[in-house]
C-alpha cells in the first residue's frame, strides 16, 4: 500500500518568515506528485503537478522541489503572509487515483 | 472560472438512512472521483468513474456505496444505509484527462454528519 508522509502536522510563523515542508513518499514506481492547498470551506486548489526528479516549480512566492529517487518534496514558501494560511496536501498519483499525505496547516501571524 | 461544485454543503442523517450526495463536474471533464477525509485522518479515494462505469475503487467503496453520472452534468455518490464511521468531508473530482500531471479539480466538499 503506497504511504505518503507529511511533516509537520502544523506549523505556526511570523508573517515575513520563510518557511518549508516536506511530503515523502515511496521512490520505486513514481509516476507523479500533486501539492495542493485547502483553506476552511474552500475546494482544494492544485498547486503543482510534478512528475521528473530534480524538478522546480514555482508560483509566486510558493514554489516546490522533487526527489524522486529518495522519495520527498519540499514546498516552500517565501515571506510567509496571512493568507498563505492553510493546509497544504502532498498526493502521489497511483492507477488514477491520488493517495494523500496528512497534510501540513499552516498557520501565519500578522 | 470554471469549477466543481458539491451540494448539499452539510448533510445530517440518522443511522441507516440513505444519503445521495451530489456532485456538477466541470462541464467538459471526463473522469470523476469521490474522495473522503474523516476528521484526523488522511484523505482517501473512494471511487474513480469513466465512461459510464466505475473505474476504479478501493476497499471502503463496499455495497452499501453506489455512484452514478444521471445526466450529463451530476455525479452522485449515494450511501445505501448510513453507519456512525461514514461521517466524513466527501469530496468530488473531474479531470479532462486520465494522465498522471494533469491535475483533479476538486469541490468544496459535503460534511455528512451521520447521527
Amino acid at each position: 500500500i503506497l504511504n505518503v508522509e507529511q511533516s509537520p502536522q502544523s506549523l505556526h510563523v511570523q508573517e515575513g518568515d520563510s518557511t518549508n515542508f516536506t511530503c515523502s513518499f515511496p521512490s520505486s514506481n513514481f509516476y507523479a506528485l500533486h501539492w495542493y492547498r485547502w483553506e476552511t470551506a474552500k475546494s482544494p486548489e492544485a498547486l503543482f503537478v510534478m512528475t521528473l526528479n530534480g524538478d522546480e516549480k514555482k508560483k509566486g512566492r510558493i514554489s516546490a522541489t522533487l526527489n524522486t529517487k529518495e522519495g520527498y518534496s519540499y514546498l516552500y514558501i517565501k515571506g510567509s503572509q496571512p493568507e498563505d494560511s492553510a493546509t497544504y496536501l502532498c498526493a502521489c498519483y497511483n492507477t488514477d487515483k491520488l493517495i494523500f499525505g496528512t497534510g501540513t496547516r499552516l498557520q501565519v501571524f500578522p | 472560472e470554471p469549477e466543481v461544485t458539491q451540494t448539499p454543503s452539510h448533510q445530517v442523517t440518522q443511522m441507516g438512512q440513505e444519503v445521495i450526495l451530489r456532485c456538477v463536474p466541470i462541464s467538459n471533464h471526463l473522469y470523476f472521483y469521490w474522495y473522503r477525509q474523516i476528521l484526523g485522518q488522511k484523505v482517501e479515494f473512494l471511487v474513480s468513474f469513466y465512461n459510464n462505469e466505475i473505474s476504479e475503487k478501493s476497499e471502503i467503496f463496499d455495497d452499501q456505496f453506489s455512484v452514478e453520472r444521471p445526466d450529463g452534468s451530476n455525479f452522485t455518490l449515494k450511501i445505501r444505509s448510513t453507519k456512525l464511521e461514514d461521517s466524513a468531508m466527501y469530496f468530488c473530482a473531474s479531470s479532462g484527462v486520465r494522465v498522471p500531471l494533469n491535475e483533479q479539480f476538486f469541490g468544496p466538499g459535503t460534511r455528512l454528519t451521520v447521527l
